[in-house]
């Protein structure tokens, strides 16, 4: 199975600033020539998780464009550019490449 | 719009069944893998299935393999999972949601496994 794993497990970053959330995965979870199997979601206390990027650095629709995926490989990164209020919650990378399809283990953000 | 709606949830004692079912409208449900996701009281995500459009493939994480059963009924829009021999740590909010990267998702269930 591929093994995901996210640093760091929990993150405080001031209103306005950068959130930078990594995801490391096993092994790569290159498809083809140039998309990756690795997706983001942002879940909210007492909500379902909202998909947020998807192929590693495409945004999914109504998303802002704050929110940004990069990475490569086996190394992956979220971007939020200018932390907002309502971006407090768990992040959690996926894999889709392997079954099973792995999640790390989230990352809790918070304001500093 | 798209909705995912699941039930079936409840408090099941160690060793007994449940079957969870996910009604699906607002988009080709046929066309679409679709996975069950669980996520126990205060912990992560976890993948625990899916099922291919025509049943054709399916898979399961090794935590429920020969004890869950993933099928789809496309005259119906819904998918459903059958659990069975239920433990306490299977204890936990179970969501239905499109498959791969997953931008469809369910409410979630909530099963209960305890005496």
């Amino acid at each position: 199975d591929i093994v995901m794993t996210q640093s760091p497990d929990s993150l405080a970053v001031s209103l306005g600033e950068r959130a930078t959330i990594n995801c490391k995965s096993t092994q790569s979870l290159l498809y083809n020539s140039n998309n990756y199997h690795l997706a983001w979601y942002q879940q909210k206390p007492g909500q379902p998780p909202k998909l947020l990027i998807y192929w590693a650095s495409t945004r999914e629709s109504g998303v802002p464009d704050r929110f940004s995926g990069s990475g490569s490989g086996t190394d992956f990164t979220l971007t939020i550019s200018s932390l907002q209020a309502e971006d407090v919650a768990v992040y959690y990378c996926q894999q889709y490449y392997n079954s099973p399809h792995t999640f790390g283990q989230g990352t809790k953000l918070e304001i500093k | 719009q798209v909705q995912l709606v699941e039930s079936g949830g409840g408090l099941v004692k160690p060793g007994g069944s449940l079957r969870l079912s996910c009604a699906a409208s607002g988009f080709s449900f046929s066309d679409y893998y679709m996975s069950w996701i669980r996520q126990a009281p205060g912990k992560g995500l976890e993948w625990i299935s899916y099922i291919s459009g025509k049943s054709i493939y399916t898979n399961y994480a090794d935590s429920v393999k020969g004890r869950f059963t993933i099928s789809r009924d496309n005259s119906k829009t819904s998918l459903y999972l059958q659990m069975n021999d239920l433990r306490v740590d299977d204890t936990a909010v179970y969501y239905c949601a499109t498959a791969g990267a997953s931008d469809f998702w369910g409410q979630g269930t909530l099963v209960i496994v305890s005496s």
